[in-house]
């Protein structure tokens, strides 16, 4: 069973627009969101994240929203740069067990 | 070390060799994990360490999966008699925080296992 679905296994969007990715979750025991992004044959890295008890945060050209009610946060990146094309991976931790699931990813690919 | 040190980076094993992954965190992080990313999948949870202590081992796939820490430093990943599926990448994680800040996490390279 799934607990963060990311069902966008891909995503292109153009230099400069903006990008959102997005991620759903079924766990209502999880308190804190992350997201992570990888580059090829490197380990994730730490982008962003939010507490529960927020509905939004932001980070230069990151911000994270969340939307309790319906289980679902979104990344949204503007504007998007060549650099930011990777994997991005939305994560969530559990105040029972301290476990951090992830999700499958989204490829995201800036277009020039 | 400035970061979470993996070895090896690439491992090939024959179908049912013993194979050791290895995870140097950096220094003086609390705590320890273990994740599995097979091919287009995200990380898998395997196991969870606080010092040397294994917390939470509910991730391990099968007895053949066996973690270690016995200085609540370096931490050793086992598989015995490896099998196809086992075929993935193994990433270590360490935190300083002894109560995760999931912020604080920080992510080795990864070792990536392939077993013909």
């Amino acid at each position: 069973d799934q607990q963060v679905k990311q069902n966008s296994p891909s995503l292109s969007v153009q230099e400069g627009r903006i990008s959102i990715l997005n991620c759903d979750y079924t766990n209502s025991m999880f308190d804190y969101f992350l997201w992570y992004k990888k580059y090829p044959a490197e380990g994730p890295t730490f982008l962003i994240s939010i507490s529960s008890i927020k509905d939004k945060n932001e980070d230069g050209r990151f911000t994270v929203f969340l939307n309790k009610s319906a289980k679902h946060l979104s990344l949204h990146i503007v504007p998007s740069q060549p650099g930011d094309s990777a994997v991005y991976f939305c994560a969530a931790r559990s105040w029972r067990d301290d476990k951090i699931i992830f999700g499958k990813g989204t490829r995201l690919h800036i277009l020039p | 070390g400035a970061g979470v040190s993996q070895s090896p980076r690439y491992k090939v094993a024959k179908r049912g060799q013993d194979v050791a992954l290895r995870c140097d965190p950096i220094s003086g992080h609390v705590s320890l994990f273990w994740y599995q990313q097979a091919l287009g999948q995200g990380p898998e949870f395997l196991t969870y360490f606080q010092n040397e202590a294994q917390l939470d081992k509910s991730g391990l796939p099968s007895d053949r999966f066996f973690a270690e820490r016995p200085e609540g430093s370096v931490s050793t990943l086992k598989i015995q008699r490896t099998q196809q599926e086992d075929s993935a990448v193994y990433l270590c994680a360490s935190s300083l925080a002894s109560v995760t800040n999931p912020r604080e996490l920080f992510f080795g390279e990864g070792s990536r296992l392939t077993v013909l």
